[in-house]
């Protein structure tokens, strides 16, 4: 049990471009979802704590308005990379928690690319 | 605020060899304590989860063992194979409430 399933795997874009990220809990239902951002051999540094019907909780120095993160259901989480430039290319994940005192549970990632 | 380090960045070992991944948290007021592994390009799989009540948690050749006195956890492999090969991460939460603080992992690679 516990299965985040992240879409897509990979994307490529143009500069300028939005690219949309999902994140679902397919067999439980998530309280809290997390995005987090991975540069090479680095460890992941977190964007923003999203709870269903709430607005997200982005960490400092993390634009809200670049990052647009979505969270309409206790299964679905999306998160909407806006205008998209090249330095924003990087492995996306999210995580998903059933409750405050459960384990993490985390998506495949995304490899996003922005030519 | 909550420092997590893991030593060493980097292990090589021979198939067959038990071996010991550490992790040190400055602030011992923790809520608890995960054991997480990346495979190249994917996402974390959850390994074990130790809560602060607790000393150790145990699953099939793993064993996590947590002292918040002294702001450390290790990570136990016994009888080591070529597809424990991966990089492993801890992660510590100070209240239930809190983000989770990861380590910056180390990378395990396990020769045949």
């Amino acid at each position: 049990g516990a299965v985040v399933s992240q879409h897509p795997s990979r994307v490529i874009c143009k500069s300028g471009t939005s690219v949309k990220i999902e994140c679902r809990s397919l067999d439980f239902q998530a309280t809290t979802m997390f995005w987090y951002r991975q540069f090479p051999k680095k460890s992941l540094m977190l964007m923003a704590t999203s709870n269903e019907g709430s607005k997200a909780t982005y960490e400092q120095g993390v634009e809200k308005d670049k990052f647009l993160i979505n969270h309409a259901s206790l299964t679905l989480s999306t998160l909407t990379v806006t205008s998209a430039h090249p330095e924003d290319s990087s492995f996306y994940i999210c995580s998903a928690i059933r409750s405050i005192n459960s384990p993490l549970h985390f998506g495949n990632g995304t490899r996003l690319t922005v030519t | 605020k909550q420092e997590v380090t893991q030593i060493p960045a980097a292990l090589s070992v021979p198939e067959g060899e038990n071996l010991v991944l550490n992790c040190s948290f400055t602030d011992s007021a923790i809520y608890n304590l995960q054991w997480f592994r990346q495979d190249p390009g994917k996402g974390l799989t959850s390994l074990l989860l130790i809560q602060s009540s607790q000393r150790e948690q145990t699953s099939g050749r793993l064993n996590a063992s947590l002292d918040k006195s002294s702001g450390r956890s290790t990570l136990y492999i016994a009888a080591s194979q070529p597809g424990d090969s991966a990089t492993y991460l801890c992660a510590a939460k100070k209240t239930s409430y809190d983000k989770v603080i990861f380590g910056p992992g180390t990378s395990l690679s396990v020769i045949p």
